[in-house]
């Protein structure tokens, strides 16, 4: 059962472009919803997060809209630029933290 | 931010053998530790839940005998592969968490080979 859909899989941008990803999450338990950016071979990093008390967030060229009643949320990265070409994860947390499926984002120059 | 550092980054093992991984919180105390395991072009994927002096939850389908989780104090926590097979080589990944879902950060995860 996969409590978080995410899409694209997968997303080419022209540099300077906006990506946009999106996320449904099923489980209205979740209280906390983090994206993350992950290069190949290492780890997550968190890139910013949002409570569903809240329907946007912006921090820098990153934002985040959250629908709570569509139980969607989505990141879109204004002036993408070619070192944001990475694999993007969103995530959904109660106790635990569930991922999404990943889109992995090349931005070309 | 906090740091959590995983060791090690990379390991090639043979088949049979065993593999311990180790995941540190450096400048705080991690409550809860998790474990992730990551193929190729995927998700990550819960493993195991540890919390600090108490046994491993693990999730459902993770073989609990095969993937020993010890997390001995608040600022460690090991992952040991036993009796390693080809179909367990992947990207294994750790969380540390100091209280909160908010406060959660990620090891540089370990790739691990098995021949």
């Amino acid at each position: 059962q996969q409590q978080v859909k995410q899409s694209p899989q997968s997303l080419i941008v022209q540099k300077g472009g906006i990506s946009i990803i999106n996320c449904a999450y099923e489980n209205t338990a979740f209280d906390y919803f983090p994206w993350y950016q992950q290069f190949p071979g290492k780890g997550p990093a968190l890139l910013i997060a949002i409570r569903p008390d809240v329907s946007e967030k912006k921090e820098g060229r990153f934002t985040i809209s959250f629908n709570k009643s569509a139980k969607q949320f989505s990141l879109h990265i204004m002036d993408s630029q070619p070192g944001d070409s990475a694999t993007y994860f969103c995530a959904a947390a109660g106790n635990k933290l569930t991922f999404g499926g990943g889109t992995r984002v090349l931005v070309k120059p | 931010g906090a740091v959590v550092s995983q060791h090690p980054s990379w390991v090639i093992c043979k088949s049979g053998t065993s593999v311990k991984i180790e995941c540190r919180s450096l400048d705080f105390q991690a409550t809860t530790m998790f474990w992730y395991r990551q193929f190729p072009k995927q998700s990550l994927m819960l493993m195991a839940t540890s919390n600090e002096g108490s046994k491993a939850t693990y999730e459902q389908g993770v073989e609990k005998d095969k993937f020993l989780i010890n997390h001995a104090s608040l600022t460690l926590s090991t992952l040991t592969v036993t009796s390693a097979h080809p179909e367990d080589s992947s990207f294994y990944i750790c969380s540390a968490a100091t209280g909160g879902n908010e406060k959660l950060f990620f090891g540089s995860g370990t790739q691990l080979s098995v021949l």
